[in-house]
């Protein structure tokens, strides 16, 4: 069974640009979250969708959005990049409560 | 608002030499706590979910608990192959669905053969 697939897996861009990032889940795993993780601050959630509808949101400002598609397959898009964007965006997928599988991520540096 | 403290940030071993590490939290109604290996370069890969104090869950060389403040990874006779960062999370009780883990810093685990 192929596991998460998160593209692209390095992605180098420069400030003011925007980005999107693409995951798709485990094959019948309806649940897609993203998460950025940073040395400073660790892994900190971004959203969580189900069925193509956000369930749930963290505490990123509006540059930062996503969305999910029939086949829930996921992209989030980040806009005006600052600097501090720089981090591992990983995405997650789910079946049951909680018990997440990760993707290996994309590395975004912001310059 | 939910709190997952780990300590100690870092802890080399030698290899054969057993050690815990810690997760403390504060969570206003814990549904789970999960536990996550994570090598260098790759996402967060599931160890274990405990659900209630008392609780305990074993695979291979690792050991979970859960008490009602914190939980512990023991790790009995290290191997090399288990340096990684492990990451405790939290998952809150609420209504209807909620798939949002907060996750601790983790803690970088050297085992030295």
């Amino acid at each position: 069974k192929a596991g998460v697939t998160q593209t692209p897996r390095y992605l180098i861009k420069t400030r003011g640009q925007q980005v999107t990032l693409s995951c798709s889940p485990i094959s019948g795993h309806r649940s897609v979250s993203w998460y950025q993780q940073t040395p400073g601050q660790g892994l900190q959630f971004l959203f969580e969708y189900f069925s193509e509808t956000q369930r749930n949101k963290g505490n990123f400002p509006g540059r930062f959005s996503g969305r999910q598609f029939s086949n829930s397959r996921s992209e989030m898009n980040v806009s005006t990049l600052e600097l501090g964007d720089s981090a591992l965006y990983l995405c997650a997928s789910s079946l049951d409560q909680g018990k997440l599988f990760f993707g290996s991520g994309t590395q975004l540096s912001v310059l | 608002e939910d709190q997952v403290t780990q300590s100690p940030e870092a802890l080399r071993l030698q290899e054969g030499e057993s050690s815990s590490l810690n997760c403390s939290y504060t969570v206003s109604g814990l549904r789970g706590l999960f536990w996550y290996r994570q090598d260098p370069g790759k996402g967060p890969e599931f160890l274990f979910t405990l659900y209630s104090a008392g609780e305990e869950k074993e695979k291979e060389r690792l050991k979970a608990t859960l008490t009602k403040k914190e939980s512990f990874l023991h790790i009995t006779a290290p191997k090399p192959e288990d340096s990684a960062t492990y990451l405790c999370a939290v998952q809150r009780r609420s209504g209807g669905s909620n798939y949002k883990l907060t996750f601790g810093k983790g803690t970088l685990l050297t085992v030295n053969p």
